[in-house]
């Protein structure tokens, strides 16, 4: 897990409510990303900044915001506009480009809407 | 859908014995990559393979790329139960977001 910081790890929310997930990294990378996971599933893309004050959609963007207001951190909202919130969260870094490096995953938060 | 798929989804060996599990994909790509997850938990990366190699070493772990066939393999050679794990290929496109696409993962279980 490294040098990136994940937290809570597990999170509980009634239905409507808008939750934050925090992400903080320690590595100095430029590059910052947020994936979901579900049970055997893989990983899908939800947003991802490659500098601060910068954001990309990614494939699975609705319902969810981010903000990169500093370059250790990249919180993501899940909102009550998101039809099916439960999941495991993971939070991700590189270097760069992805395309040179591999990406340091975070723990992951494991979130149930209820 | 997802541009890398494993095969097989779900692999069950004892140790000692080796395991292979397969990627294929269906566009070029400028690098295939290699995550291991442990249950509940962060992925970590355990090989990067570039479009113009055809092989990597990595310990107990060497990685394979046809790109005419468009399909990897990861080999874990004298299988331990800490290998127990699921294994993601990770497919970065060319021509297009640098952003990696994930498969659904091969399960593997190393019974001691």
């Amino acid at each position: 897990d490294g040098g990136i910081t994940q937290s809570p790890k597990y999170l509980f929310r009634k239905e409507g409510q808008n939750v934050t997930l925090s992400c903080e990294q320690n590595l100095n990378h430029d590059a910052m990303y947020w994936y979901r996971q579900d049970p055997g599933q893989g990983l899908r893309l939800i947003y991802y900044s490659q500098i601060v004050n910068d954001f990309q959609k990614g494939d699975i963007a609705e319902g969810y915001s981010v903000s990169r207001e500093k370059k250790e951190s990249f919180p993501l909202t899940v909102t009550s506009a998101q039809k099916n919130p439960t999941a495991f969260y993971l939070c991700a870094t590189s270097p760069g480009q992805v395309l040179f490096y591999e990406q340091y995953f975070g723990p992951g938060t494991r979130l149930t809407v209820t | 859908s997802q541009q890398g798929e494993e095969d097989p989804q779900a692999l069950s060996i004892q140790e000692g014995e080796n395991a292979t599990m397969n990627c294929s994909y269906k566009t070029s790509i400028n690098n295939l990559q290699w995550y291991r997850q442990n249950s509940g938990r962060g992925l970590v990366h355990l090989i990067l393979i570039r479009s113009n190699e055809r092989e990597k070493h990595s310990g107990r772990l060497r990685v394979t790329l046809d790109t005419s066939k468009k399909s990897s393999s990861l080999l874990i050679t004298a299988s331990r139960a800490a290998d127990t794990a699921s294994y993601f290929c990770a497919t970065q496109p060319s021509g297009g977001s640098y952003i990696p696409t994930f498969g659904r993962g091969t399960s593997l279980i190393v019974h001691p």
